[in-house]
């Protein structure tokens, strides 16, 4: 156990839904990131929220939209995806102090567009 | 960020220690080397992390070189639960990315 939990853990959508991501952490930390893990492929960072504001936005498609309402919060809002966004989507969060950033990931949510 | 460079596979006997290489040639002065696994499927979880001197805590120990191009994951007594993707990461300060390579296949055998 992380302190960081993801709901739901699998999710199977269509091409034509809108579904949500969670994300929760109960570290106290000050950032939260969403991170996708196609297959056979690296992680690739989508969005960091730092404070609860984003400060970066990795050229990620507009069918992915992140919020973040609170510090220990954050979601992914899914609509309109392609099959080739199947993949593991990560959230992650991390006390950002001077010098150091360790990150805590949850165990993910398997997605599959189908 | 400095890039990293690790062996894509590796196999280690179970009870023995596990050394993982990486290579990060292009580091800069102020830039932490992270090591990160992941159990197949999971999120990646932390291992540990330095800046010049060498680390060790309950999971393993961190051997960075004194040039800091190169670093060592050793995990003392390796088990068949430590078979992962372990990754190597340099992050300078200020920076939220880290940048995943593919890492190296860690198998224990029994």
């Amino acid at each position: 156990e992380t302190g960081v939990t993801q709901t739901p853990r699998h999710l199977v959508m269509g091409m034509t839904n809108k579904k949500s991501l969670k994300c929760e952490q109960h570290l106290g930390h000050n950032a939260m990131y969403w991170y996708k893990q196609s297959a056979k492929k690296p992680l690739e960072l989508m969005f960091v929220y730092s404070l609860e504001e984003r400060v970066e936005n990795n050229s990620v498609p507009s069918r992915f939209s992140p919020e973040c309402p609170n510090s220990s919060h954050l979601f992914l809002h899914l609509h309109t995806l392609q099959p080739e966004d199947s993949a593991l989507y990560l959230c992650a969060s991390s006390q950002v102090i001077v010098g150091e950033n360790i990150q805590y990931f949850g165990a993910g949510t398997r997605l599959s567009v189908l | 960020d400095a890039k990293t460079t690790q062996p894509t596979s590796m196999d280690c006997a179970e009870g023995r220690a596990a050394n993982l290489p990486c290579n990060h040639s292009t580091i800069s002065g102020n830039e932490y080397v992270y090591w990160y696994r992941q159990i197949h499927s999971q999120g990646p979880q932390y291992i540990i992390h330095g800046l010049k001197n060498n680390e060790t805590n309950e999971m393993a120990s961190l051997i960075i070189t004194e040039d800091r191009k190169s670093s060592t994951l050793i995990l003392p007594h390796a088990t068949l639960r430590d078979t992962a993707v372990y990754y190597c990461i340099v992050r300078a300060p200020g920076t939220y990315k880290y940048i995943f390579g593919t890492g190296t296949r860690l198998k224990v055998l029994a």
